[in-house]
């Protein structure tokens, strides 16, 4: 069956930097995009940006735009997101999707602190 | 960016009751050239990650209960949830998935009275 499964939970300062692992299973990992979605306590749900698993091709929210990088290892079939220069505001669950179009299989969350 | 707004932002019903969820998109996410509409459906129940219940605005994905259907095309989109169930106590997201970056609805939270 279709599995992502993410990285552990992390708490950093402010001005660090977090990468969240996402690897996925029961799929041929690159026919499909890997969608990142992050959200905050109590809030709603945030795109973050998207690779192609293909080629590596990414596509950033503005918002985030010299911040974030995603990547792909196709050899282990794993999706990474790495955010830079962490403030309070960016505490959050990150979660990575598999992106069929719509997002039809998410990875359980990775919770990241950002804390003095 | 397109936005989408969900209405009402919360809703508590009796067991069995109807359940409507209205999404509005800012521009119409139907895609001239296959006829579809690029918005799917989510539930969240706490602690969990999102789940995809529909998908081009009213297919159901395989295995979500046939309580729960999707309509509307362009910019106005309806979830009804035909006879409201415990287990369906959850917060319901819209999604545009027609170009990015792929924005959310809000949500609206659906609870039993």
């Amino acid at each position: 069956q279709v599995q992502l499964v993410q990285s552990g939970a992390e708490v950093k300062k402010p001005g660090a930097s977090v990468k969240v692992s996402c690897k996925a299973s029961g799929y041929t990992f690159t026919n499909y995009g890997i969608a990142w979605v992050r959200q905050a306590p109590g809030q709603g749900l945030e795109w973050m940006g998207w690779i192609s698993a293909y080629n590596g091709n990414t596509d950033y929210e503005q918002k985030f735009q010299g911040r974030v990088t995603m990547t792909i290892d196709t050899s282990a079939s794993t999706a990474y997101m790495e955010l830079r220069s962490l403030r309070s505001d960016d505490t959050a669950v990150y979660y990575c999707a598999r992106d069929s179009a719509p997002f039809d299989r998410w990875g359980q969350g990775t919770l990241v602190t950002v804390s003095s | 960016d397109i936005v989408m707004t969900q209405s009402p932002d919360s809703l508590a019903l009796s067991l069995g009751a109807r359940a409507t969820i209205n999404c509005k998109s800012s521009q119409s996410i139907l895609y001239s050239s296959t006829n579809k509409n690029y918005l799917g459906w989510y539930q969240q129940k706490p602690g969990q990650p999102p789940k995809l219940l529909i998908y081009w605005a009213s297919t159901r994905e395989s295995g979500v209960p046939d309580r729960f259907s999707g309509s509307g095309s362009g910019t106005d989109f309806t979830l009804t949830i035909s006879s409201l169930q415990a287990e369906d106590v959850a917060i319901y997201y819209c999604q545009q998935y027609y170009s990015t970056p792929k924005t959310f609805g809000q949500g609206t939270k659906v609870e039993i009275k």
